[in-house]
């Protein structure tokens, strides 16, 4: 078993452009987690996924920011017209279930850079 | 509001000495208390879980509702225990739970 996959490991992308990160869960997980870690902060929870549903957004900003996981296929958090805030590390986690009785397992990350 | 606080960035310790990394929470419901740890080069992973009471590599975590805390001990420290160390609070009442996290803790052994 792989483990959670995140790709690309690093994207740099200039003012504007879209990024889209994309993330492969451990098999047989079907739930989802992005977090966002900014330098000096920590885990920043975003957003919480399962198989075509959005179960929890609330850490996700209202504009720019989507996520999505399809029925067949990887997570893909999606960032439109980014901005320099927008640098930061972003971490995907999967769990079996609920995430009080499956640990969280996570990706290796992926590292924004907006120029 | 939901929070998890971990007041110190980083804490050196002497191989041998104990350790206790520090976490107090904040949430009004029943907590799920969690430590993550992220080796050098490697990934975040789960540690322990209060819900467990387990020790794992040495290292315990007591919940204290009355102080709102989940302090990591280990008796004695070994350099291999050098990492960054998370604590984490599970929220949520089954099918929205998700976990949120402090902003860690960089545990540095000396020799």
């Amino acid at each position: 078993n792989a483990g959670v996959m995140q790709n690309p490991r690093h994207l740099v992308r200039r003012r504007g452009q879209e990024a889209r990160l994309r993330c492969s869960p451990m098999k047989g997980h079907s739930h989802v987690y992005w977090y966002r870690q900014l330098p000096e902060e920590g885990l920043k929870f975003m957003v919480y996924l399962q198989k075509e549903n959005i179960i929890d957004e609330s850490g996700m900003p209202k504009e720019r920011f989507s996520a999505e996981f399809p029925k067949e296929g990887p997570s893909i958090l999606r960032i439109q017209q980014v901005v320099r805030g927008d640098s930061a590390a972003y971490f995907c986690a999967s769990s079996a279930g609920s995430s009080y009785n499956s640990p969280l397992h996570f990706g290796n990350g992926t590292r924004l850079t907006v120029t | 509001a939901q929070r998890v606080t971990q007041p110190e960035k980083l804490l050196s310790v002497f191989k041998g000495a104990p350790v206790e990394l520090k976490c107090n929470y904040s949430y009004s419901g029943s907590p799920e208390l969690f430590w993550y740890v992220q080796y050098s080069r490697q990934r975040l992973q789960l540690l322990l879980r209060h819900i467990s009471r387990e020790s794992i590599k040495g290292f315990t975590a007591d919940l204290n509702k009355g102080e709102t805390s989940f302090h990591l001990k280990k008796p004695f420290a070994q350099e291999e225990d050098s990492a960054m160390y998370y604590c984490a609070l599970g929220v949520g009442t089954g099918r929205d739970d998700k976990i949120i996290f402090g902003k860690g803790t960089r545990l540095h052994i000396l020799p």
